[in-house]
């Protein structure tokens, strides 16, 4: 069955390491999206991709970078951790257009001290 | 820019009773409108969607949600509740024709007690 993975599913880091997300999807979906949970503030798109080679960023999107160099992979990188990017980050893919499902991933939850 | 509010953050409720969580956006032109589901543990999962057509729509496990143009509204209902339906909601938006992002609410927590 295709699914959706994220790794690692727990990470503990130090504040201005560079770290960085995996997600990759075996759906062959054009869109991909990541997204951060919190508490009080529910889910809220960090950066999107809708293709190889296309990123952009979404409404939360400083301190994260994303690349896309093929379908079904697009890892999330913090430049810098911050402890206010302790979060729960959740992937998703869907293969558009706008009405489609997105499928989500199992979560990272990532604590940086 | 559009919007979504879920005013219950957290509800309460005795096996068998019924639900409805309240969902309103903010956008004047067309919307797509979902509910996704978080279960303890795992990840989102789509309980259902509007996006043309008759604006009551089903879900899966007997959950429903009517869209109410005139209150830019999208509840969601369910007229039976088991102990099993215990998990975050959340209510979604698009409204960009041609744009796949979705807008979340910020969810409520939904405990049913047995």
């Amino acid at each position: 069955d295709a699914e959706i993975t994220q790794s690692p599913r727990h990470k503990i880091t130090e504040t201005g390491r560079q770290v960085t997300l995996a997600c990759h999807q075996t759906w062959n979906h054009n869109n991909m999206f990541w997204y951060r949970q919190d508490l009080g503030h529910g889910l809220r798109l960090i950066h999107y991709s809708y293709g190889v080679q296309d990123t952009n960023k979404g409404e939360v999107s400083d301190g994260y970078s994303v690349s896309r160099s093929n379908t079904e992979d697009l890892p999330l990188t913090l430049e810098s951790a911050a402890s206010s990017q302790t979060s729960v980050y959740f992937c998703a893919s869907s293969e558009g257009p706008h009405t489609d499902t997105q499928y989500f991933g199992p979560g990272t939850r990532l604590t940086v001290l | 820019a559009q919007s979504v509010s879920q005013h219950n953050h957290h509800v309460i409720l005795s096996e068998a009773a019924s639900l409805e969580l309240g969902c309103n956006y903010s956008y004047g032109g067309t919307v797509n409108l979902f509910w996704y589901v978080q279960y303890p543990g795992q990840h989102l999962q789509l309980l259902l969607k509007y996006f043309s057509g008759d604006p009551l729509v089903k879900g899966i496990k007997g959950f429903e949600a009517e869209f109410i143009k005139s209150k830019f509204s999208f509840n969601l209902r369910k007229p039976s509740v088991q102990w099993s339906d215990t998990a975050e909601y959340f209510c979604a938006v698009n409204a960009d024709f041609g744009n796949e992002k979705l807008t979340f609410g910020t969810g409520t927590r939904l405990t049913i007690i047995p």
